[in-house]
């Protein structure tokens, strides 16, 4: 079974800019989540999608964005880049079973954004 | 939610047992500890995961204390391979999010 895929790997933009990401879930999974990894904050919650509608959502500005297609797979998008936006981006896949259950994430490999 | 407490870095001899601690004494009577580790440049790794009972399974251990304040997890034969840093992580009750902590780097040590 395939993993959890995301693309580009590696990416650099300018500040202002605006940016897409994209996750492709491991095949049967539904809940994508995002996270943002900074060597000074760790990993922090950007928002989950499931069923294409976003559950959950972490305490980051609007600028951050995601949505999630009929097939499971997810894209985020990022306005107006700033310098601080410089992270690596983790997308998540699971499959919970009921709102109680646990809900194991695997993790695809990132994407490293770096704003100039 | 819950937050927890984890050394910031420990050493241990290849093929001895690696014991990371983590305390939670906040945790909720049914929040799951979970324990994930991300080896460098790579997506962090599901390890394991338990309520209250110990758990086992084909990578490590977990043990969590009668009170459920603080848990263990237990690499049995560490290899240079388990070099990572690892999350003890509280799930979140409100949005069932996983709140992630700084870690433990564990270094294995030939």
């Amino acid at each position: 079974k395939a993993g959890v895929t995301q693309t580009p790997r590696y990416l650099i933009k300018t500040r202002g800019q605006q940016v897409t990401l994209s996750c492709s879930p491991i095949s049967g999974h539904r809940s994508v989540s995002w996270y943002q990894q900074t060597p000074g904050q760790g990993l922090q919650f950007l928002f989950e999608y499931f069923s294409e509608t976003q559950r959950n959502k972490g305490n980051f500005p609007g600028r951050f964005s995601g949505r999630q297609f009929s097939n499971s797979r997810s894209e985020m998008n990022v306005s107006t880049l700033e310098l601080g936006d410089s992270a690596l981006y983790l997308c998540a896949s699971g499959h919970p079973n009921t709102r109680s259950s646990y809900n194991e994430q695997f993790f695809g490999p990132g994407t490293r954004l770096t704003v100039l | 939610d819950a937050k927890t407490t984890q050394p910031p870095s420990m050493d241990c001899a290849e093929g001895r047992a690696a014991n990371l601690p983590c305390n939670h004494s906040t945790i909720s009577g049914n929040e799951y500890v979970y324990w994930y580790r991300q080896i460098h440049s790579q997506g962090p790794q599901y390890i394991i995961h338990g309520l209250k009972n110990n758990e086992t399974n084909e990578m490590a251990s977990l043990i969590i204390t009668e009170d459920r304040k603080s848990s263990t997890l237990i690499l049995p034969h560490a290899t240079l391979r388990d070099t990572a840093v690892y999350y003890c992580i509280v799930r979140g009750l409100i949005n069932y999010q996983l709140i992630w902590g700084a870690g433990t780097k564990l270094i294995i040590k030939p």
